[in-house]
């Protein structure tokens, strides 16, 4: 069983809809979550990062951390077409290495 | 502009032949991680090094070599004994106590 667990998509969706991306895992000492976006032939950039449990919220998107069911999610408010990359999950026990899931490939479409 | 820069961007190996991926960074980070992208696969760690010489094996080392005679510099060679090169080569770099990681723009690595 991997650590980190995450559906490969794609997930295809109408501009303007509500994307939700998830990951589980399978170690509870983690303690860092991070999203990662990546488009197409360049390097992931750093979305947003969670410690611990709860919500963060920055701008159309929100992270949730649920430690208890070990399952990460990123919402994606009113998509857009430039929203269209692949979504990745990682996490981290504290500054060891980071852990990544395969990736989510999203597609919005106009 | 703060950043990690890896070249080149594009590399052409021919079978049987080491090459070596450069990474730098000036963002004056302590930690520095090299990570193999394959379709489907997500992103596997070969190296990371969180200090000045000394470096640790990732999850698929074999076939790799690191050093880190620098704080910003982590080169990766990618040697005749990795039997399946071709991938996309992403560096990374973190702050010691921190936990994000920053990416660079990554190298494609195609074996002719």
């Amino acid at each position: 069983q991997k650590e980190v667990e995450q559906d490969p998509g794609p997930l295809s969706v109408p501009e303007g809809a509500i994307v939700s991306l998830n990951c589980t895992y399978s170690n509870s000492a983690f303690q860092y979550f991070m999203w990662y976006r990546q488009y197409s032939r360049k390097g992931p950039e750093l979305l947003m990062y969670t410690y611990s449990s709860g919500n963060k919220e920055d701008g159309r998107f929100t992270a949730q951390v649920d430690k208890s069911s070990k399952y990460i999610s990123l919402f994606i408010r009113d998509s857009q077409p430039s929203d269209s990359a692949t979504y990745l999950c990682a996490m981290r026990v504290n500054t060891d290495k980071l852990i990544f899931g395969t990736g989510t490939r999203l597609q919005v479409f106009p | 502009d703060g950043g990690i820069t890896q070249s080149p961007k594009y590399l052409f190996r021919k079978e049987g032949q080491n090459v070596t991926l450069s990474c730098e960074q000036n963002l004056n980070h302590d930690a520095m991680y090299w990570y193999r992208q394959d379709p489907g696969q997500g992103l596997r760690l070969i190296y990371y090094s969180q200090i000045v010489n000394d470096f640790q094996k990732g999850d698929i080392a074999e076939g790799y070599s690191v050093s880190r005679e620098k704080k910003e510099s982590f080169p990766l060679t990618v040697t005749s004994a990795q039997k399946n090169p071709t991938a996309f080569y992403l560096c990374a770099s973190s702050s010691k106590g921190d936990t994000e990681a920053f990416f660079g723009q990554g190298t494609r690595l195609t074996v002719v």
